[in-house]
């Protein structure tokens, strides 16, 4: 199993671009989130699918749109960027549920300028 | 309305010592669970143990426990003979009753002395 998987790992925007951030995994979990991880802040969730063709906002979705559309798959859109949006981000992967823990894929750096 | 306090934002422990990171939540669900994670500076996130809201006994896993006291709504993690791979961030977590937010606490630096 390769877990949850990020692409790319490093990546330099401008303002005003857009760009998508990839996650996968294959162990066959309904529930998948994005995190972003900003220093002295903890991981905040933006968006997070229960399954395929259902998505639901975090804590912090402004700037950000998602889809789910296989089990698998769960993509991350930065429509128009801001340097406000520079940070790490992380996908993670769960069997539904309040008492599973969540697998993180590696992460992309994001810097916008 | 912030879930996860984690007080400590950085500690020190001597190797072989033992260390607990102190976390406390605030929450209204009938039922929840609690993580830690352990981020080295490698980056990645480790899931290091978990605890049910309704579980009588303490989670143990290895070198890790956890101090669960519902009363008072903290779930400190004790490390027991600290290594010096356990210099890392570690973070305090709640998965709600939905199962679908999950809060991260600002996380504790620790940094284990040889």
């Amino acid at each position: 199993n390769a877990g949850v998987t990020q692409t790319p790992k490093f990546q330099v925007l401008k303002t005003g671009q857009s760009m998508t951030l990839q996650c996968a995994q294959d162990m066959n979990h309904e529930y998948m989130s994005w995190y972003r991880q900003d220093p002295g802040m903890g991981l905040r969730l933006i968006h997070y699918s229960v399954g395929a063709g259902i998505t639901d906002q975090g804590e912090v979705p402004n700037g950000y749109n998602v889809s789910r559309s296989t089990t698998e798959d769960f993509p991350l859109r930065l429509l128009s960027a801001a340097p406000s949006q520079t940070s790490v981000y992380f996908c993670a992967s769960s069997f539904s549920g309040e008492n599973y823990e969540q697998y993180f894929g590696p992460g992309t750096r994001l810097t916008v300028t | 309305a912030q879930k996860i306090t984690q007080t400590q934002p950085g500690m020190f422990v001597q190797e072989k010592e033992a260390v607990t990171l102190d976390c406390t939540y605030d929450t209204s669900d009938p039922s929840y669970g609690l993580f830690w994670y352990k981020q080295p500076s490698s980056g990645e996130m480790i899931f290091l143990i978990y605890q049910g809201s309704y579980d009588q006994q303490n989670a143990t896993e290895g070198r890790y426990s956890l101090n669960f006291q519902k009363a008072r709504k903290s779930a400190n993690l004790v490390i027991s003979a600290s290594q010096l791979g356990d210099s890392a961030m570690y973070f305090c977590a709640m998965r709600d009753h939905t199962g679908n937010q999950f809060y991260f606490g600002t996380g504790t630096s620790l940094t284990v002395i040889p």
